[in-house]
């Protein structure tokens, strides 16, 4: 079974600091990975998509990567703020069309 | 619309009552997914159409959950003789028809119905 794990599960800082989400996945034979924000009680947002022969994606600050051999992604943000609060996903399309599989994400707080 | 919208927002139904789920897709998106998201989990897929054909219902926990999607717009998710472990957000989400291949279109997800069975 694919399974996609997120590391740590949570996480506090404060305003200010980098920090870097890690996710891990068992199938290499990917298409894509995707980035997901959920605010609470909310839907999820999409923020950063890797297709398969992509090695990063940037986005103001952030800055997705990743490593297909090794199974692995990370979500840097740089210079956090209180604003970045939310839980973060990590999702990868599959063997099968629609199939897009989820970490259990990292609920992340950054402290004003 | 401006994004996918769900409705109810939220749905209390006593064991055993049947529900129905709906969701508006951004107009126009060809695919429209659904989720299953229990608390503290990340979502699990439930099934995918493409226009009105539902290409994959791989997903579905049981007998008991049925998605349509007759005119490929608005899409409904049913649930007949709710059970307690049915209770969890229920997600919708399209995608952009223009790339060629949906699973490189990033989702637009709806903010959700959450489901509680008493």
């Amino acid at each position: 079974k694919q399974e996609v794990t997120q590391i740590p599960a949570a996480l506090s800082v404060p305003e200010g600091e980098n920090l870097v989400l890690n996710c891990s996945f068992t199938d290499s034979a990917i298409y894509n990975l995707q980035w997901f924000r959920q605010d609470p009680g909310k839907g999820l947002t999409s923020l950063l998509l890797i297709q398969s022969s992509q090695r990063e994606q940037t986005s103001g600050r952030l800055n997705a990567s990743l490593d297909k051999s090794s199974g692995r992604s990370t979500l840097y943000i740089a210079a956090s703020q209180p604003g970045d609060s939310a839980t973060y996903l990590c999702a990868f399309y599959g063997g099968s069309q629609g199939n897009l599989i989820f970490g259990k994400g990292t609920k992340l707080s950054v402290k004003p | 619309g401006a994004g996918v919208s769900q409705s109810p927002r939220y749905k209390v139904a006593k064991r055993g009552q049947d529900v129905a789920l709906r969701c508006d897709p951004i107009s126009g998106h060809v695919s429209l997914f659904w989720y299953q998201q229990a608390l503290g989990q990340g979502p699990e897929f439930l099934t995918y159409f493409q226009n009105e054909a539902q290409l994959d219902k791989s997903g579905l926990p049981s007998d008991r959950f049925f998605a349509e999607r007759p005119e490929g717009s608005v899409s409904t998710l049913k649930i007949q003789r709710t059970q307690q472990e049915d209770s969890a957000v229920y997600l919708c989400a399209s995608s952009n028809p223009m790339d060629r291949s949906s699973y490189n279109s990033p989702l637009h997800f709806g903010n959700g119905t959450r489901l509680t069975v008493t």
